[in-house]
């Protein structure tokens, strides 16, 4: 049963155009979430977190989007440039305890120039 | 300052072979996790060390095991490969464990295939 949920596989775009990245999880325990991008042969890159205490967290191009009613978070790219074509994945932390995130499976980015 | 090193970077092995896989943190970073990332799943947690003590342990088998050493380096093992067990292994480093805002900072990884 997945808790974390990336529904879309892969989000094309043009560049200087928005991304919008969408995130769903199902735990409610969860109070920390964090975005990671990934390129072809390396690791996650960290890129931006937000806790539930939180709607709203801004890092340059990149703003992320809390909905705890939902249980949705989105991740938003604007602008939109060729070299953030990557994989993008989504995760949450519990509170308390472990602090073990739980990732989406990832989206795959690409973007247009 | 140098990041995560994997090594090694790619490994073949036949099933029923066991295999070592290596992390060096970052210097300074005394929590070290390891994930396994196949085909279309999400990464998933393996476990955690910190100041060489597991804290954490995902839901594997036995068969995955791991340690760190007093310098933070970290190794995990799988005894008696199945094809399942072909994936990038990554391994992250961070200062701290079990805090929030603690950034954890990823290898290249290590790619098993199992054949």
């Amino acid at each position: 049963d997945q808790q974390v949920k990336q529904n879309s596989p892969s989000l094309s775009v043009q560049e200087g155009r928005i991304s919008i990245l969408n995130c769903d999880y199902t735990n409610s325990m969860f109070d920390y979430f964090l975005w990671y991008k990934k390129y072809p042969a390396e690791g996650p890159t960290f890129l931006i977190s937000i806790s539930s205490i939180k709607d709203k967290n801004e890092d340059g191009r990149f703003t992320v989007f809390l909905n705890k009613s939902a249980k949705h978070l989105s991740l938003h790219i604007v602008p939109s440039q060729p070299g953030d074509s990557a994989v993008y994945f989504c995760a949450a932390r519990p509170s308390g305890g472990s602090y073990i995130p739980t990732f989406g499976r990832g989206t795959s980015l690409i973007v247009h120039p | 300052k140098a990041g995560v090193t994997q090594t090694p970077r790619y490994l073949i092995k036949t099933r029923g072979q066991q295999v070592t896989l290596s992390c060096s943190p970052i210097s300074g970073h005394r929590s070290v996790s390891w994930y396994q990332q196949t085909p279309g799943q999400g990464l998933q947690f393996l476990f955690e060390y910190f100041s060489e003590t597991q804290r954490n342990k995902g839901n594997f088998p036995g068969r995955f095991s791991g340690r760190q050493f007093s310098n933070s380096r970290s190794e995990m093992n799988v005894s008696t490969l199945e094809l399942g067990d072909s994936a990038l292994y990554l391994c992250a480093s961070s200062r701290l464990a079990g805090v929030n805002e603690e950034t954890q900072y990823f290898g290249p990884g290590t790619r098993l295939l199992v054949l």
